[in-house]
């Protein structure tokens, strides 16, 4: 069974300033196909990146995906007060068929 | 724009079964290569996958679910629905439904619906 590790598990860091947000997974994933969600609150996840460096339908360009095998990073540039959430990485392929980490907090001073 | 609504019960009794229902407007869930998901979220926890649907028939379970867990789609009423069996306070949690898009993501989500499993 495939583990996905975030790290780290929380990060506090100014608006304006870059975050870099990581997830390791225990086996490769297959064709890169990993996903980051962002969840805020009281709300569903939503989906911010796929195939581990497509950005979705209405994310801005400062998130930003990268990585391969297992290693993958979620890059925030500028960050933003609203941007305060629990970030998510996913993975499709391995058994369990999908599965998430254990997410990190991203805390906005 | 695909909208998913969950409704269902909030509160079920240990070792009873638990039923979810999943309504889809903006999108049909009989459409072809339509895979259409339950996940779930505990109290403060992270999140668990819980199986899909797809083709209107097909279904496919997280394996540590597979054996309490069913996922059904009724066309004519553009919704599926989760039932699962012998619940306990470890099954306390949001559930959410969720279209799977490139049959691998989570591309568009309800707004949950909290299941306390409590006597």
């Amino acid at each position: 069974e495939i583990v996905l590790t975030q790290s780290p598990a929380t990060l506090s860091l100014s608006p304006g300033e870059r975050a870099t947000l990581s997830c390791g997974a225990s086996q490769s994933v297959g064709s890169n196909f990993l996903a980051w969600y962002q969840q805020k609150p009281g709300l569903a996840p939503r989906l911010l990146i796929y195939h581990a460096s497509t950005r979705a339908t209405g994310i801005p360009d400062r998130f930003s995906g990268s990585g391969s095998g297992t290693d993958f990073t979620l890059t925030i540039s500028r960050l933003e007060p609203g941007d305060s959430a629990v970030y998510y990485c996913q993975q499709y392929g391995r058994s369990p068929l999908y599965s998430f980490g254990q997410g990190t907090h991203l805390q906005i001073k | 724009q695909v909208q998913l609504q969950e409704s269902g019960p909030g509160l079920v009794k240990p070792s009873e079964t638990l039923s979810l229902t999943c309504n889809v407007s903006g999108g049909s869930i009989s459409s072809a290569d339509s895979y259409w998901s339950w996940i779930r979220q505990p109290p403060g926890k992270g999140l668990e996958w819980i199986g899909y649907i797809y083709n209107s028939g097909s279904t496919y379970f997280n394996p540590s679910l597979k054996s309490r867990v069913s996922i059904s789609a009724d066309t004519s009423k553009n919704h599926f629905s989760l039932k699962m069996s012998s619940v306990t306070a470890a099954d306390t949690a949001v559930y959410y439904c969720a279209r799977i898009g490139d049959f691998a993501y989570f591309h568009h989500w309800g707004l949950g619906t909290l299941v306390t499993v409590s006597s």
